[in-house]
């Protein structure tokens, strides 16, 4: 398997514009996150989804980040308008059922600059 | 609220060293894990603990766990420079929910 994918790898976007990032977790896991990571702050997890579902959605900052996970194979984060202090490294990861105890896979990261 | 504390933040430590990391968490769990992060890339799996007194050892790096005391250890014998890189715990604090509270960071440097 080619692990989690995420796209794009790199985003620069000027404050006020939409931001999508997107996520392709390990085929046959059943969970997905988002996290996103900065210097300040460390990781937090943004949300999370089991078997397309959201789950938990109390790490979304305010409205205008957004998540949707349409099929078991894509989930997308969308934030918008974007604000400089959104810039970060986001990370989707996805694990399997529960009780195997594998723990998350992380994907490579997209690293945003908001202007 | 659940709380994972990692320390030291930061270690500066020579070749050949040995030197432990601690993770110290607030709320029962009997699930912890330790990955690992380079400079500008991903998070990295190491150790997945899943009992008290779990032990897993890969290389140079040792972890462990005690459930009592909610504390974790990741024991570096004789370190080499490869060693170098972020290390996290994360704490499962509901058996089954996948959810997982990191700490933030134990930023390690191994100098020749």
């Amino acid at each position: 398997d080619a692990g989690v994918i995420q796209s794009p790898r790199h985003e620069v976007t000027e404050m006020g514009q939409e931001v999508t990032l997107r996520c392709k977790p390990i085929s046959g896991h059943d969970y997905l996150f988002w996290y996103r990571q900065t210097m300040m702050r460390g990781l937090e997890l943004l949300i999370y989804f089991n078997n397309n579902v959201p789950i938990d959605d109390s790490g979304m900052p305010e409205d205008r980040f957004s998540a949707k996970m349409p099929n078991a194979s894509f989930s997308t984060l969308k934030i918008q308008p974007s604000e400089p202090r959104d810039s970060a490294v986001y990370f989707c990861a996805s694990s399997q059922p529960p009780g195997r105890g594998h723990g998350q896979f992380f994907g490579p990261g997209t690293r945003l600059t908001v202007l | 609220e659940l709380k994972v504390e990692q320390n030291p933040l930061f270690l500066s430590m020579q070749e050949g060293k040995n030197y432990t990391i601690y993770c110290n968490y607030s709320t029962t769990s009997d699930r912890l894990y330790w990955y690992r992060q380079d400079p500008g890339k991903s998070l990295e799996s190491l150790f997945v603990l899943l009992s008290n007194g779990a032990v897993k050892q890969e290389g140079r790096l040792m972890a462990s766990l005690d459930t009592k005391a909610r504390l974790s250890t990741l024991h570096i014998t004789a370190a080499v420079h490869d060693l170098s890189a972020t290390y996290f715990c994360a704490v499962e604090i509901n058996f089954g929910n996948e959810k997982l509270t990191f700490g933030t960071g134990t930023r390690l440097t191994i100098i020749p």
